[in-house]
């Protein structure tokens, strides 16, 4: 299977503590998107690469958030003294590069749970 | 605000009869619109998309509809299934490619 795939699937932490996710995209994809759901509403978008580039970042994406894709393939979503607030869905995405027909397909998410 | 939204939280169907999910944006720089479908402890599936210069885009039992002037698009899956019964997403963007926003989303029961 050559889907979006994500690790991990499920991660409790503590208050305070620091998490990281793990996202690998489609292999002939340029595109990597990161997205956050809760309960009850669609996904919301927090940034995207071109490659290895970060092209934008959302409001939503506080400096206790960074995001990397340090060779163009893998990304990875790091969160800082994390907050019963990251409770969420954090999804994965990826696309080729933009035009007509480029749609993101997304992985499986990690649950974050914050107690 | 609320750029794209879904009014419906829920519908229920028979099988066999035909479904409508609606959307409503308000952004007019959005010019690509698709449907995503999701179950419960899943990531959001594509399945259906339709650019600005077109009115309707089909693909089997699903089928897009957009107005531009009414800044409304539905999805129309006929016949409806047992299986359809998820959660549809519908989400636009400002170019095919770009960030894509989502509305809230309605879950759709389809009954045997």
């Amino acid at each position: 299977d050559t889907g979006v795939s994500q690790d991990p699937r499920h991660k409790i932490t503590k208050r305070g503590q620091n998490v990281t996710f793990r996202c690998d995209p489609i292999s002939e994809h340029n595109r990597l998107y990161w997205y956050r759901q809760t309960l009850g509403q669609g996904p919301e978008f927090l940034t995207y690469f071109q490659n290895e580039a970060q092209l934008e970042k959302s409001r939503l994406l506080s400096d206790r958030f960074s995001a990397e894709r340090p060779k163009g393939s893998f990304s990875t979503l790091e969160i800082q003294r994390t907050e019963q607030g990251d409770s969420a869905m954090y999804l994965c995405a990826s696309s080729r590069t933009s035009g007509w027909g480029n749609e993101q397909f997304f992985g499986p998410g990690t649950r974050l749970t914050v107690l | 605000d609320q750029q794209v939204k879904q009014n419906s939280p829920s519908l229920s169907v028979q099988e066999g009869r035909i479904s409508i999910l609606n959307c409503d944006y308000t952004n007019s720089m959005f010019d690509y619109f698709l449907w995503y479908k999701k179950y419960p402890a899943e990531g959001p599936t594509f399945l259906i998309s339709i650019s600005s210069i077109k009115d309707k885009n089909e693909d089997g039992r699903f089928t897009v509809f957009l107005n531009k002037s009414a800044k409304h698009l539905s999805l129309h899956i006929v016949p409806s299934q047992p299986g359809d019964s998820a959660v549809y997403f519908c989400a636009a963007s400002g170019n095919a490619g770009n960030m894509l926003t989502f509305g809230g989303g309605t879950r759709l029961m389809v009954k045997p």
